[in-house]
């Protein structure tokens, strides 16, 4: 069974920032990794999948790397509403989300 | 625009059997490529796959709730159902009914609906 680990659990950053978010696996895991916002009382929000593809009108800002075990989804300039959690998802047999990241205004 | 909109009862009764529907509009589950699934998140907590399906009725589940989770679809009516038995306070949740892309389109959930409510509690 594959584990995705996101560190850290809560992000505090002011908006300008550059947020770095990651996602690590239990073993080495396919590209078919993707990423999700949440923002509070809504559904989560496909940004990024088969590891680095943005989904349609997520704005450039977003962008996701990685291979292997290790993945990062990286925001190069937090606007106001970037603050929100964030999940890691793998597909395999079955769908497997990370445990999320907070990012919070500091 | 795809729409997916949840419905059934909020509150279930412990011990009984949890029932959802998602009607989908928008797009025919028939004629699509995508699969139709399950994803909840407990209050305050993190995000659990449940299951889903295809519209040849194959179907694909967690693991950790195989045994009391079943999923359906009804492509004459545009819409596809879970059931979860056997519930206890553990399994009080949003339930979403979400749309996944084809591991050939690069995988990922790209349509959730708003979201239904259910508590165990008797």
């Amino acid at each position: 069974e594959i584990v995705l680990t996101q560190s850290p659990a809560t992000l505090s950053l002011s908006p300008g920032d550059r947020a770095t978010l990651s996602c690590r696996a239990s073993q080495s895991l396919s590209s078919y990794l993707a990423w999700y916002q949440q923002r509070p009382g809504q559904a989560p929000r496909l940004l990024i999948y088969h590891t680095s593809t943005r989904a349609t009108g997520i704005p450039a800002r977003f962008s996701g790397s990685g291979s292997g075990t290790d993945f990062t989804l990286t925001i190069s300039s937090l606007e106001p509403e970037d603050f929100a959690v964030y999940y890691c998802q793998h597909r395999s047999d079955w769908v497997t989300f990370g445990g999320g990241t907070r990012v919070d205004i500091k | 625009q795809l729409q997916l909109q949840e419905s059934g009862p909020g509150l279930v009764k412990p011990s009984e059997t949890l029932s959802l529907r998602c009607k989908v509009s928008g797009d025919s589950i028939y004629r699509s490529s995508y699969y139709w699934g399950w994803v909840r998140q407990p209050p305050g907590k993190g995000l659990e796959w449940i299951a889903n399906i295809y519209y040849t009725g194959s179907a694909d589940y967690n693991p950790s709730l195989k045994s009391r989770v079943s999923v359906s679809i009804d492509t004459s009516e545009n819409q596809f159902s879970m059931r979860l038995s056997s519930v206890t306070a553990a399994d009080t949740a949003v339930y979403f009914c979400v749309r996944e892309r084809p591991l050939y389109y690069g995988s990922g959930i790209d349509y959730w609906g708003q979201g239904s409510l259910v508590t165990v509690s008797s």
